[in-house]
C-alpha cells in the first residue's frame, strides 16, 4: 500500500520568501504524485502532478515540485511567497490500476506581511 | 462550466436521522469517489465507483452507503448518522486513464449532534 508523509503541519514564511513544503511518499510501484491546494471554505484544486514524464514539474501560481526517486520525495517550492498563497496544501499519491488518492495530513501555509 | 456540485454545503442533524448528500458532475467522468477530511488526517476515501452500478469500499466505509444509478450522480447515504461522522465531505470525479487529476466538489460540512 502507498502512503504519504508531509513534514510540518504548519509552515510560516514572510512575503517574498522561499516556500518549501515537504512531501515523502512510499510506494512499491512507480507512483503518480499530486499537490493540491485548499483555500478556506473551498474544495481542493490541483497545483501540479507528476506522472513519470519530467521530474521537475511546474504548476499553477508559480509553484513547482521535483520528483526524487532516490529520496522518495516530491517537495513543493515557490521562489517568492505571496499573501494569496496562504492555504492548506496536500500531497497525494496514486498508483497504476488504482485511481484512489492517498493523501498526506496537509500543511497549512501562513504568509506574514 | 465543468464542475462537481454537492448539496447541501452545510448540514446539522441529530444522531440516527437518515441523510443523503448529493454529488453530481457534468464532465462525463467514469470514476467518482467520496472522501472525508478530518484535522490532522488529510482526506480519506470512503467509497468509490468505477462506473454506473459499480461501487466499492474505500479506506473508511463503515456507516456509509452509496449508489451509482446514473453516470453523473453519486449520492452518499448515512442511514444512521453518529457524532463520529461529523466531518467535511468531498465528492470527486476523474476520467478514465492513469494518473489523471481528480476534480473535487466544494465540500459538505456535516455536524451530527
Amino acid at each position: 500500500a502507498q502512503s504519504v508523509t508531509q513534514l510540518g503541519s504548519h509552515v510560516s514564511v514572510s512575503e517574498g520568501a522561499l516556500v518549501l513544503l515537504r512531501c515523502n511518499y512510499s510506494s512499491s510501484v512507480p507512483p503518480y504524485l499530486f499537490w493540491y491546494v485548499q483555500y478556506p471554505n473551498q474544495g481542493l484544486q490541483l497545483l501540479l502532478k507528476y506522472t513519470s514524464a519530467a521530474t521537475l514539474v511546474k504548476g499553477i501560481n508559480g509553484f513547482e515540485a521535483e520528483f526524487k526517486k532516490s529520496e522518495t520525495s516530491f517537495h513543493l517550492t515557490k521562489p517568492s511567497a505571496h499573501m494569496s498563497d496562504a492555504a492548506e496544501y496536500f500531497c497525494a499519491v496514486s498508483v497504476p490500476g488504482r485511481r484512489a488518492l492517498t493523501f498526506g495530513s496537509g500543511t497549512r501555509l501562513q504568509v506574514q506581511p | 462550466e465543468a464542475q462537481v456540485t454537492q448539496n447541501p454545503r452545510y448540514l446539522i442533524t441529530v444522531t440516527g436521522k437518515k441523510l443523503t448528500v448529493t454529488c453530481s458532475q457534468n464532465m462525463n467522468h467514469e470514476y467518482m469517489s467520496w472522501y472525508r477530511q478530518d484535522p490532522g488526517l488529510g482526506l480519506r476515501q470512503i467509497y468509490y465507483s468505477m462506473n454506473v452500478e459499480v461501487t466499492d469500499k474505500g479506506d473508511v466505509p463503515e456507516g456509509y452507503k452509496v449508489s451509482r444509478k446514473e453516470k453523473r450522480n453519486f449520492p452518499l447515504i448515512l442511514e444512521s448518522p453518529s457524532p463520529n461522522q461529523t466531518s467535511l465531505y468531498f465528492c470527486a470525479s476523474t476520467p478514465q486513464g492513469q494518473g489523471n487529476e481528480q476534480f473535487f466538489g466544494p465540500g459538505t460540512r456535516l455536524t451530527v449532534l
